[in-house]
């Protein structure tokens, strides 16, 4: 079982409409949880971290944890086609050393006009 | 503030060669993460290095190492090149650890 799970897509919705982007982890004392957009070639880069339960919103970003059921979501409301990238969530959990980052493999979206 | 650099962007070697990349984090950052991405395993954890010592390692054979100079510029080194080993090498910095990382344009490696 992968660590950090997501659904590949492409997940497709039209201009304006809600998109739900959904990931599991399976390490219960995972701490930190955070989403990431990658553009196709391009690098990925930060959009949302959540630390507590519950719902944490960013202009049309909003990020939802449970971690009883280790489970985060992010919504993209009005979305664009200027979202259209793939989505990485990121979980981080306290090692030996330090904290370690892990990615799932991400959920293309495509936003269509 | 100028962003994560990495030299070089595009790399073609040969198997059993051996590779040096380099990333030059943010001013003020001192933890450097590198990951690897490839289409099929996405985005894997290499390892982190804060203030020139290791403190993370992902689950990748000893040919893979790195290290971290005191002005927190980070190299990663490949020995021993496989097929297996092109993808695009990421790092990243963050002020201190893995929270708020902010990605270099990567270095795209093609072992032939």
């Amino acid at each position: 079982q992968k660590e950090v799970e997501q659904n590949s897509g492409p997940l497709s919705v039209p201009e304006g409409a809600i998109a739900s982007l959904n990931c599991t982890y399976s390490d219960r004392v995972s701490q930190s949880f955070f989403w990431y957009r990658q553009y196709s070639g391009k690098s990925p880069e930060l959009i949302m971290s959540i630390y507590s339960n519950g719902d944490k919103e960013d202009g049309r970003f909003t990020a939802q944890l449970n971690k009883a059921s280790q489970y985060v979501s992010l919504l993209i409301r009005d979305s664009q086609p200027s979202d259209s990238a793939t989505y990485l969530c990121a979980v981080s959990a306290l090692t030996g050393g330090g904290n370690k980052l892990t990615f799932g493999t991400g959920t293309q979206l495509k936003v269509e006009l | 503030k100028a962003g994560v650099t990495q030299t070089p962007r595009y790399l073609i070697k040969t198997r059993g060669q051996q590779v040096t990349l380099s990333c030059s984090p943010i001013s003020g950052h001192r933890s450097v993460s590198w990951y690897q991405q490839t289409p099929g395993q996405g985005l894997q954890f290499l390892f982190e290095y804060f203030s020139e010592t290791q403190r993370n390692k992902g689950n990748f054979p000893g040919r893979f190492s790195g290290r971290q100079f005191s002005n927190s510029r980070s190299e990663m080194n490949v020995s021993t090149l496989e097929l297996g080993d092109s993808a695009l090498y990421l790092c990243a910095s963050s002020p201190s650890g893995v929270e708020t990382q902010y990605f270099g344009p990567g270095t795209r490696l093609l072992v032939l």
